[in-house]
């Protein structure tokens, strides 16, 4: 079975500071994991992901995130937090098994980040 | 959201009657989704395709059905709603099944079951 978790509800940083929203996933064979975001009243946008190759993936907006096999883990990362970074994350990931069909990605509850002026 | 539309943004309906809402693409995208986002659960999948026709069940598929009789059209209908239906649904496109790309997202239609 495939899963995500993000162990967090609420993420609560101070502007310029750093922030990480955390993520481990479960999967059948090696992971495919992304990172998206939703603004108020928007669908989700992509923000990065991870497919092979470098395990520290940058993104959109200055974020990055790092791969990591042992812990099962793809935690998002941001050097100094902004206000409009304010908005629900969400990890998502699929299995690169070839026998999994369909593109199906499995996603986590979110995580609502809020940056503080 | 560009190439993928998503009708109608907001509606409220009564209990017990059908209701369909409306994915749009653009892209020319074999695979399409639908999910529901509901506070503490996420995203769930609801249904999804993989080709004209061809439709599967996802995880909370209880009381919809879809069809796709076109590539760019992919319409989730209740059958008789419930207030449990109440949430923000959203449709998104994929053009590789292997997942490679990710998904794009559309807007998103909230209902309101009443």
């Amino acid at each position: 079975a495939q899963s995500v978790a993000q162990p967090e509800d609420q993420v609560n940083v101070a502007e310029g500071n750093p922030l990480t929203v955390k993520c481990t996933y479960s999967v059948s064979g090696n992971p495919y994991l992304f990172w998206y975001v939703q603004y108020p009243n928007r669908g989700l946008q992509f923000l990065l992901k991870y497919i092979t190759g470098d395990n520290l993936v940058k993104g959109s907006y200055g974020f990055e995130a790092e791969f990591n096999k042992s812990q099962t883990s793809f935690h998002l990362k941001k050097p100094s937090a902004l206000v409009s970074d304010s908005a629900l994350y969400f990890c998502a990931v699929r299995t690169a098994d070839r026998g999994s069909t369909l593109g199906r990605l499995y996603f986590g509850r979110g995580t609502q980040l809020t940056v503080w002026p | 959201d560009a190439g993928i539309t998503q009708s109608p943004r907001h509606k409220v309906t009564e209990t017990g009657t059908p209701v369909t809402l409306r994915c749009h693409q653009t892209e020319n995208h074999r695979y399409m989704y639908w999910y529901r986002q509901d506070p503490g659960h996420g995203l769930r999948l609801i249904h999804y395709s993989y080709g004209v026709k061809d439709t599967d069940k996802g995880e909370v598929s209880d009381g919809y059905s879809v069809s796709r009789s076109k590539t760019e059209d992919f319409l989730l209908t209740l059958e008789s709603a419930t207030s449990s239906q109440t949430s923000v649904y959203f449709c998104a496109i994929s053009e590789s099944g292997r997942g490679l790309d990710g998904y794009t997202f559309g807007s998103g239609t909230r209902l309101t079951v009443v």
